[in-house]
């Protein structure tokens, strides 16, 4: 099984708003990820957990914030957020153990979000 | 700086008609290459992974090589079903790049029944 699921799938929200994008999966993987896709462009990483601690950050605003509360779960936290930061986000996890060869990551099926 | 260009940005086959999608590829060190489908609204589908030139992996009507510049993502008399855009992406040895994928453009891929 190499199932990501995300939640929700669709979700609308004002510029005033606050709201949780949540991940899980259940493969033991211990690196977890939130990517932002525009439409027609490739993803674009934000931001990397490993073993439960934050690894990279890839210089996005403050209004977004990741969470990651145990090696399952995954959550972004959205607030006062931008309409341009609508776009489909999405979860990925990986194993973090082999160093010289490739760590396949698997993507959930993302979160249409919409800011008005 | 690590690059990944896909080629063509886009393209239109007949079904039936073989054809092979490009992945060129500038990179410090890599650790592997990495095939997604993408339908439209979804997240990524991973296909195949390759670590070394000469490497060859099939499933289905697709199949993916590797040399030391770029991958090839063949398909095989396409069927509608197989429309979708076609992410390529690498990993690399850098110290503090973890398990970063640099993904290139993507290729839109319709076929016509």
């Amino acid at each position: 099984d190499t199932e990501v699921t995300q939640t929700p799938k669709h979700l609308v929200m004002g510029m005033t708003n606050k709201k949780s994008l949540k991940c899980e999966q259940h493969m033991g993987h211990r690196a977890m990820y939130w990517y932002k896709q525009k439409a027609k462009k490739p993803p674009e990483l934000m931001f990397v957990y490993s073993y439960e601690k934050l690894s990279i950050n890839e210089s996005v605003p403050s209004r977004f914030s990741p969470e990651c509360p145990n090696s399952s779960l995954l959550n972004l936290h959205l607030h006062a957020l931008q309409p341009e930061d609508s776009a489909l986000y999405l979860c990925a996890s990986s194993q973090d153990k082999n160093r010289d060869r490739g760590n396949i990551q698997y993507f959930g099926a993302g979160t249409r979000l919409s800011v008005l | 700086e690590d690059q990944v260009t896909q080629s063509p940005e886009a393209l239109r086959l007949q079904e039936g008609e073989s054809s092979s999608l490009n992945c060129s590829y500038t990179v410090s060190g890599l650790r592997g290459l990495f095939w997604y489908r993408q339908d439209p609204g979804k997240g990524p589908e991973f296909l195949f992974t390759l670590y070394s030139a000469g490497e060859e992996k099939e499933k289905e009507r697709l199949k993916a090589t590797l040399t030391k510049k770029e991958s090839f993502l063949h398909i095989t008399a396409p069927k509608p079903e197989d429309s979708a855009t076609y992410l390529c992406a690498v990993q690399v040895r850098e110290r503090n790049a973890g398990n970063m994928l640099t993904f290139g453009g993507g290729t839109r891929l319709m076929v016509k029944p």
